[in-house]
């Protein structure tokens, strides 16, 4: 959806550097989380935040850390990038009641060497 | 933790075909929620179910949650072209956390 952005879309680096990833969104919604996608594994969840405050850790978030600086933008860093950690990564948001939709952005396409 | 069992992995079809993707759990579901993803896409929500044995139907797709609240289908009737990608269940365990685990995908291929 449009109102969930991402940058960059795709991106390119080496093993050992520092990556941010950027999500923003405009639906106003509370909750933001970022995923994960690689070939036949489906979306494995890195972090969640419900809300700026609020920060918890998904299935797979070794390797990764995150910051809510406000209520529409919601970022992921890879500290020190590794090949295994080449994949498309989504950003979602959904509104604060448990168990309603989530709006997915466009993903951004990391690889690193 | 929960895990979702999502089959079959891929379904090929000729155009016009019937096409059926389950998706079942070993707990019971809050609800459930379904995504397609086209290729080169991002996944979109499709429709959530909360009621034990639901059926919401939209054109030419019905969802259906079991009785038991393990278990949810995604039927396509006459496949089209426009229906490829890849479909996925998106089981809610209730609780605090509310997430979403998503199941692993069913990727559907249509051939004209």
């Amino acid at each position: 959806d449009a109102d969930v952005t991402q940058t960059p879309r795709n991106r390119i680096t080496k093993t050992g550097k520092r990556i941010m990833l950027e999500c923003s969104q405009t639906k106003g919604h509370d909750r933001m989380y970022w995923y994960r996608q690689d070939p036949g594994l489906g979306l494995q969840l890195i972090y969640y935040s419900f809300d700026v405050k609020d920060i918890n850790k998904g299935e797979i978030s070794d390797g990764y850390s995150v910051s809510r600086q406000a209520q529409a933008k919601f970022s992921l860093s890879l500290e020190s990038a590794i090949p295994n950690q080449t994949a498309l990564y989504f950003c979602a948001t959904s509104e604060w009641t448990s168990g309603t939709a989530q709006f997915f952005g466009p993903g951004t396409r990391l690889t690193v060497l | 933790g929960q895990q979702v069992m999502q089959i079959p992995q891929y379904q090929h079809v000729q155009e016009g075909e019937d096409f059926t993707t389950y998706c079942n759990s070993s707990t019971t579901l809050s609800n459930i929620q379904w995504y397609k993803q086209r290729p080169g896409g991002h996944p979109v929500f499709l429709i959530q179910l909360v009621k034990s044995g639901e059926v919401k139907k939209q054109k030419r797709l019905t969802f259906q949650f079991g009785e038991a609240k393990k278990n949810s289908s995604l039927h396509i009737t006459a496949t089209q072209t426009t229906d490829v990608g890849t479909y996925f269940c998106a089981p809610d365990y209730g609780g605090s956390q509310g997430n979403l685990i998503f199941g692993k995908g069913t990727k559907l291929s249509v051939k004209p």
